[in-house]
């Protein structure tokens, strides 16, 4: 059965400090992998995404490593702030397939 | 997500019962999902919809029925409501020609006692 394994299950960062969320995929077929952020209350949204052609990418404060040849991938939330408290997840999708694979989830508290 | 709506946002219920989750959406995205979250678990999908002709089980779909009215249009039923689908419902819509990006409604909380 398609995977996505994430971890942590939950993560306390003091403000400032980086956040660090990891996933690992089975499925070599798999060629885009987003991650969605929740707030409490909310639906999840996507907040960035990569490609397996690319090894990093980032937007502002955000930024996802990707490794191909281990089949992993994580994201990094530098400076991290109380505003970015949330829920993480990973999700991994070939193209032109049908589903959309999440992780567990990994619940963020930026401590102030 | 404004764009996508979901009625009604909190549901408690009786094992046994009939109920049926809406959702509608503004965005003009012919693909449309059912997704259920329980902690520890993240998204599992239920249903999923390219149109309004095509309809497909998702991992999880024992015990749920959809109907895809019409293109903005996607509801979930439970036909016979039990405990264990205590959850997090939340719809979701794509867009065939951007397909990677799901949108999600703000989720529906229902509680089967």
């Amino acid at each position: 059965q398609q995977q996505v394994k994430q971890s942590p299950q939950s993560l306390i960062v003091q403000k400032g400090g980086i956040s660090i969320i990891n996933c690992a995929y089975e499925n070599t077929a798999f060629d885009y992998f987003p991650w969605y952020q929740q707030f409490p209350g909310k639906g999840p949204a996507l907040l960035i995404a990569i490609r397996p052609d690319v090894s990093e990418k980032k937007e502002g404060r955000f930024t996802i490593s990707f490794n191909k040849s281990a089949k992993q991938f994580s994201l990094h939330i530098m400076d991290s702030q109380p505003g970015d408290s949330a829920t993480y997840f990973c999700a991994a999708r070939n193209t032109g397939g049908f589903k959309t694979i999440f992780g567990a989830g990994t619940r963020l508290f930026v401590k102030a | 997500d404004a764009d996508v709506t979901q009625t009604p946002r909190n549901r408690i219920t009786k094992t046994g019962k009939r109920i049926m989750l809406e959702c509608s959406q503004t965005k003009g995205h012919d693909r449309m999902y059912w997704y259920r979250q329980d902690p520890g678990l993240g998204l599992r999908l239920i249903y999923y919809s390219f149109d309004v002709k095509d309809i497909n089980k998702g991992e999880i779909s024992d015990g749920y029925s959809v109907s895809r009215q019409a293109q903005a249009k996607f509801s979930l039923s439970l036909e016979s409501a039990i405990p264990n689908q205590t959850a997090l419902y939340f719809c979701a819509t794509s867009d065939s020609l951007d397909g990677d990006t799901q949108y999600f409604g703000p989720g529906t909380r229902l509680t089967v006692l």
